[in-house]
C-alpha cells in the first residue's frame, strides 16, 4: 500500500530534550515535506526537499533541522524543544517534476507536546 | 505571496441538505488549487484538484469545486450531506518551491 509513515503518533516531552520524528514513504517520490498545524492557522510549511541532500527553508523553518540522505526518508529535527512548538506535524511527499509536485500525499501527523 | 481564505471557521448543516465551503484565493498567475479533509485524528486526504480546463472539477466522495477566476474563487460543494461528511475541511494553493498555502480550514458539523 502506498503510504506516508510517521513516528510517532505521539509524543510528550520536557523543554530543552532533543527529538526526532522520523517520516518515510514508499512511493520512491522525490519531493517531500513538513507542515505543522494550529488552531486558526491552517498548516504551514516547515521545510522541504526537492531531492536527497536537497532540502530548503519553508515558512515557519526556526527551531527545526532536516535531513535527506535516503530518498524515502525525512526526519524532522527539535534540537532543543520549546512550548511554542507544541503543535501537529505532518510530513507529506510527491513526485518531483511539474504539477504532480503538489498533488502531496500526507502522512497521519504526529502531534508534539512539550512541557 | 500566495494566500488562502477561507471565511467561515464553523458550518453546520442538517444531513441531506447541500453544502458549501467557500475558499478565495490570491495568486498572481494560474492558480493550482486543492480540497482535502481532515477527519478527527486523521492526516489529510485529496479531495480534488484544479490545474487547468474545466472550471468544474469532481472529486471523490461525491464533492465537486467550481473555480472561478473572476472571484477568485473555489468554493466545495456537495448536494446532500451524510454524518460521515463532518470532518475539517482545507482548501489549499499551490505556491512557490512546490509548497501548499493552506487556509485555515472550515470545521463541518453535520446534525442528524
Amino acid at each position: 500500500e502506498a503510504q506516508v509513515t510517521q513516528n510517532p503518533r505521539y509524543l510528550i516531552t520536557v523543554t530543552g530534550k532533543k527529538l526526532t520524528v522520523t517520516c518515510s514513504q514508499n512511493m520512491n517520490h522525490e519531493y517531500m515535506s513538513w507542515y505543522r498545524q494550529d488552531p486558526g492557522l491552517g498548516l504551514r510549511q516547515i521545510y522541504y526537499s526537492m531531492n536527497v541532500e536537497v532540502t530548503d527553508k519553508g515558512d515557519v523553518p526556526e527551531g527545526y533541522k532536516v535531513s535527506r540522505k535516503e530518498k524515502r526518508n525525512f526526519p524532522l529535527i527539535l534540537e532543543s524543544p520549546s512550548p511554542n512548538q507544541t503543535s501537529l506535524y505532518f510530513c507529506a511527499s510527491s513526485w518531483g517534476q511539474g504539477k504532480s509536485s503538489y498533488e502531496q500525499y500526507f502522512g497521519p501527523g504526529t502531534r508534539l507536546t512539550v512541557t | 505571496a500566495q494566500s488562502v481564505t477561507q471565511p467561515d471557521i464553523h458550518i453546520t448543516v442538517s444531513e441531506g441538505a447541500s453544502l458549501e465551503l467557500r475558499c478565495n484565493y490570491s495568486y498572481g498567475a494560474t492558480p493550482y488549487l486543492f480540497w482535502y479533509v481532515q477527519s478527527p485524528g486523521q492526516g489529510l486526504q485529496l479531495l480534488l484538484k484544479y490545474f487547468s480546463g474545466d472550471t468544474l472539477v469532481q472529486g471523490i466522495k461525491g464533492f465537486e469545486a467550481e473555480f472561478k477566476r473572476s472571484q477568485s474563487s473555489f468554493n466545495l460543494r456537495k448536494p446532500s450531506v451524510h454524518w460521515s461528511d463532518a470532518a475539517e475541511y482545507f482548501c489549499a494553493v499551490g505556491a512557490d518551491g512546490n509548497k501548499l498555502v493552506f487556509g485555515a480550514g472550515t470545521i463541518l458539523r453535520v446534525k442528524s
